[in-house]
């Protein structure tokens, strides 16, 4: 079974460094573009970026370049979402998904598997 | 504001069917037939429900149909079901610069 298993809530203080993870397990990590996804209280979900573990190439959203960092670790199965100095508005639920594949094609915007969410509160 | 434009809300009775609209430009929707869309109940992770415009996963029941028409792509759901109620929203790949776009969401209320 497939599965992307988030890292637990965190409660930081702006200005803060912060890092998540998402460790998938079930498939074969390096071959599957991993995006992450911000979903802000009450509000939309927001595209971030994607990572492809073989080789680490990332590809940002131009909202979101310069904002955080993505990285993954092909060792351990596990994608990071990490910010340098954590914002209020940082303040979201971010998901980290699996570009969906078949056997024959990739699907670009797709992902067919989710992790469950990571809960990042930003408050003085 | 949201790349791609969605309703706020729409309802039906169970049974009825309801489409969802998702309006872009010609340099997301229009341009690729990219289009995918998810459903996410509260507290929940989105799940897609449809990809390439019109393609459903494996699993997903055939009541989830999708199309697209110049810039505005659109989910119909048929047989309304009450697990239906949710929120809806559209993704639109946008080329190699702006990548991805998600639409604002739109709730779905089943009567």
């Amino acid at each position: 079974e497939v599965q992307l298993v988030q890292s637990g809530a965190e409660v930081k203080k702006p200005g803060e460094s912060l890092r998540i993870s998402c460790k998938g397990s079930g498939y074969s990590f390096t071959t599957y573009w991993i995006g992450w996804v911000r979903q802000m209280p009450g509000k939309g979900l927001e595209w971030m970026g994607i990572i492809y573990p073989a080789d680490s190439d990332t590809r940002y959203s131009p909202s979101f370049q310069g904002q955080v960092t993505m990285s993954a670790d092909k060792s351990s199965s596990t994608a990071y979402l990490q910010w340098s100095s954590l914002k209020a508005s940082d303040t979201a639920m971010y998901f980290c998904a699996r570009r969906y594949c078949t056997s024959t094609s990739c699907y670009l915007g797709s992902y067919d598997s989710w992790g469950q969410g990571t809960l990042v509160t930003v408050s003085s | 504001q949201s790349a791609l434009t969605q309703p706020r809300s729409v309802s039906g009775s169970p049974g009825q069917s309801v489409t969802i609209s998702c309006t872009g430009t010609s340099s997301d929707v229009g341009g690729y037939d990219y289009v995918s869309w998810y459903q996410q109940h509260p507290g929940k992770a989105p799940k897609l429900m449809i990809y390439d415009v019109s393609k459903r996963p494996s699993g997903v029941p055939d009541r989830f149909s999708g199309s697209k028409s110049g810039n505005t792509a659109s989910l119909t759901i048929s047989g309304l079901q009450a697990e239906d109620e949710a929120d809806y929203y559209c993704c639109s790949y946008a080329g190699r610069y702006t990548f991805v776009v998600f639409g604002g969401g739109t709730k779905l209320t089943v009567l």
